[in-house]
């Protein structure tokens, strides 16, 4: 079976500092892989989205971005983070078709 | 542009009532549907979708929705709620453009508390 694993699952960060979490796939090839922040409260926003190595579309400009340097994995990057970066970061995967996307456990990240 | 409306933000139900948790959707073409739900700290778990065929969709923990085509309307029902059904709830809209990576549009969350 598929399973989905993001690192870590909390984070504390002073602002103007790096950022590099990163979430993996096992048990499929060549998924759609997905980076959302969920922000205090609910809403999840689409942040990158991929469909094979090295092939990133962004949906919102901003400071993060996103690389898929092997095939189930998907690696979310800042070089200076911002107090507005603070949420919870979410990474899915799905087949290709009409297939769901499944989530990983989250990242909760903290910028002071 | 697709959307999806979650016109509730917090349904309370009593154990053992039935639940209805409201979405609604706005899309060019035939839409193809999700429920997800999340719990405290967790990712979204996949509930269910309605993709074609059959209006009344069956899926997981005993929850099932109805797609109605002319109300615009996709919603999560389950005939005996139980306590630990409360969580947040998202509806979801996939978008259908060649190329757009089955990105997928969510509602705002609606948080079900269900009570003894």
């Amino acid at each position: 079976s598929q399973t989905i694993h993001q690192w870590p699952a909390t984070l504390v960060q002073p602002v103007g500092s790096p950022l590099s979490l990163e979430c993996t796939v096992e048990g499929t090839s060549n998924p759609n892989l997905y980076w959302y922040r969920q922000a205090a409260g609910r809403g999840l926003q689409l942040l990158f989205y991929s469909v094979g190595i090295g092939q990133i579309s962004s949906e919102v400009p901003q400071n993060l971005s996103a690389s898929r340097p092997q095939d189930r994995q998907f690696i979310l990057s800042s070089k200076k983070l911002l107090l507005s970066d603070s949420g919870f970061y979410l990474c899915a995967w799905s087949m290709k078709g009409d297939q769901p996307q499944h989530f990983g456990d989250g990242t909760r990240l903290s910028i002071l | 542009a697709q959307s999806v409306a979650q016109p509730e933000d917090q349904v309370n139900v009593a154990e053992g009532n039935p639940l209805t948790v409201k979405c609604t959707y706005s899309v060019s073409g035939n839409p193809y549907l999700f429920w997800y739900v999340q719990y405290p700290n967790r990712g979204l778990q996949f509930l269910l979708k309605y993709i074609t065929g059959d209006n009344l969709v069956k899926g997981s923990y005993g929850f099932e929705a109805e797609f109605n085509k002319s109300q615009t309307s996709f919603h999560l029902k389950k005939p005996s709620a139980l306590v630990s059904d409360s969580a947040l709830y998202f509806c979801a809209v996939r978008d259908r453009t060649r190329g757009g990576g089955n990105k997928l549009t969510f509602g705002t969350g609606t948080q079900l508390k269900v009570e003894l």
